[in-house]
């Protein structure tokens, strides 16, 4: 069964104390895997597209990496505007139409 | 170029009513998805159209009802509304100017009393 398993389910932070977000999958075939922002009473907003194991794609402060089985997302120095769900998706091999999400890392950064 | 738009914003609505989310995009995607998010739980698919005039199940399908008008458009409609069906409401789309990215409309917060 295809799955995604998010970790921590919440984090907080100081503002500059730098830490990683776990996203772990159970996929037959991956196409891609996604990374999203979301804040509170919004839509889900891009940040990343991985696609093989060893990939990197960074953006300010956030550096998205991809391993045969997890992916992180690292964030560095984070800001209080950094705040917000952040969300995890694979695309399997099979149907590029189903995206299965994890539940989402809550982060709160602190001034 | 407003991406993607939903309405309305929220819905409440009686147990056994129904109603009709709509969901448009000026992308010229192709490919238009209804999910819901519920607290806990990652987004769930209830229907996808992989292009116009098609549609498909997701994972949780029971209970709805989709359209696809036309390439801009995908409606979702409850017959019979049940407390179950307490959620919020996101329209995605995706197509070739966005590769295998979906963008997300603001979501419709529904409550079922």
């Amino acid at each position: 069964e295809d799955q995604v398993t998010q970790s921590p389910e919440a984090l907080r932070l100081q503002e500059g104390e730098s830490s990683s977000l776990n996203c772990s999958y159970t996929v037959s075939g991956l196409r891609g895997l996604f990374w999203y922002r979301q804040d509170p009473g919004k839509g889900p907003e891009f940040l990343f597209t991985l696609y093989s194991a060893g990939e990197e794609k960074e953006k300010e402060r956030l550096k998205a990496t991809l391993t045969k089985k997890e992916s992180f997302l690292h964030i560095t120095a984070p800001k209080p505007e950094d705040s917000a769900t952040y969300l995890c998706a694979v695309q399997a091999n099979d149907n590029f139409n189903k995206f299965y999400f994890g539940s989402g890392t809550k982060l709160n950064v602190k001034p | 170029n407003a991406g993607v738009t939903q309405t309305p914003k929220f819905q409440v609505l009686k147990t056994g009513q129904s109603m009709t989310l709509q969901c448009a995009q000026d992308m010229n995607h192709n490919s238009m998805y209804w999910y819901r998010q519920d607290p806990g739980m990652g987004l769930r698919l209830i229907y996808y159209s992989a292009s116009e005039g098609t549609t498909d199940k997701g994972e949780v399908p029971n209970g709805y009802n989709v359209s696809r008008l036309n390439k801009r458009e995908f409606s979702l409609r409850l017959e019979s509304a049940a407390p179950s069906q307490t959620s919020v409401y996101f329209c995605a789309s995706r197509g070739t100017s966005s590769g295998d990215t979906q963008y997300f409309g603001p979501g419709t917060r529904l409550t079922v009393l």
